[in-house]
């Protein structure tokens, strides 16, 4: 068990451009999530896939938001046209379909600044 | 109304005391609860789930879940300074698929003092 493993750590971009951040989850979760956390807040759910199919995704996810997971490993995500709102921390989590209430496993975080 | 709601602290405690943690959430159909703790800088990590009432202990922590009153508490026993970090309560909802949404507070920011 290495973890979730997210990349980058840290990433710095001027507003407009385009970022992708790349998730590997614990290699048997076949659950991948992305959430976001703002200082001084708890993460915020973001979007969720069960092997490669996206279920289920937040109204926070707007139409600059992509993510995927093609073929039910890694999944990234992308953010186009980057806003200054977009400066965050996106961490991703995985966790196993063995019981309903299987816990989340975060990984590091990429922690996002727009300039 | 927030949907979980902690207090932010800081809540100072000394070293040796317990520190008691609280949280409230709005959903009473609420069925399973967790809390994490988060370090500056850090990701959270799990330390507890609790599914029902009462009481459940690990180690020097203990969480408490009254579901009529839509409260869940952490205690952590015999504080140490290791302990000082920010203790996120959350809320979970199954997802289509089964997956799991957890709806965090803001945290409750735990200093220990020598």
């Amino acid at each position: 068990d290495t973890g979730v493993s997210q990349d980058p750590r840290h990433k710095i971009t001027k507003r407009g451009q385009n970022v992708t951040f790349r998730c590997d989850p614990i290699s048997e979760h076949n659950r991948l999530y992305w959430y976001r956390q703002t200082l001084g807040q708890g993460p915020e759910f973001l979007t969720y896939f069960q092997n490669e199919a996206q279920l289920e995704k937040s109204r926070l996810l707007s139409d600059r938001f992509s993510a995927e997971r093609p073929k039910g490993s890694f999944s990234t995500l992308e953010i186009q046209r980057t806003e200054q709102g977009d400066s965050a921390m996106y961490l991703c989590a995985s966790s196993s379909g063995q019981r309903v209430t299987s816990p989340l496993h975060f990984g590091n975080g990429t922690r996002l600044t727009v300039t | 109304q927030k949907e979980v709601e902690q207090n932010s602290g800081p809540l100072s405690v000394p070293e040796g005391a317990i520190a008691s943690l609280n949280c409230t959430y709005s959903d009473r159909g609420s069925q399973s609860f967790f809390w994490y703790r988060q370090y500056s800088g850090k990701s959270p990590e799990l330390i507890m789930s609790i599914y029902s009432n009462g009481d459940k202990e690990d180690g020097r922590f203990t969480a408490q879940l009254n579901k009529a009153s839509q409260y869940v508490s952490l205690l952590i026993r015999d504080s140490q300074p290791s302990d000082s970090a920010t203790y996120l309560c959350a809320v979970n909802y199954i997802l289509t698929g089964g997956g799991n949404k957890l709806t965090f507070g803001t945290g409750t920011q735990l200093k220990v003092e020598l």
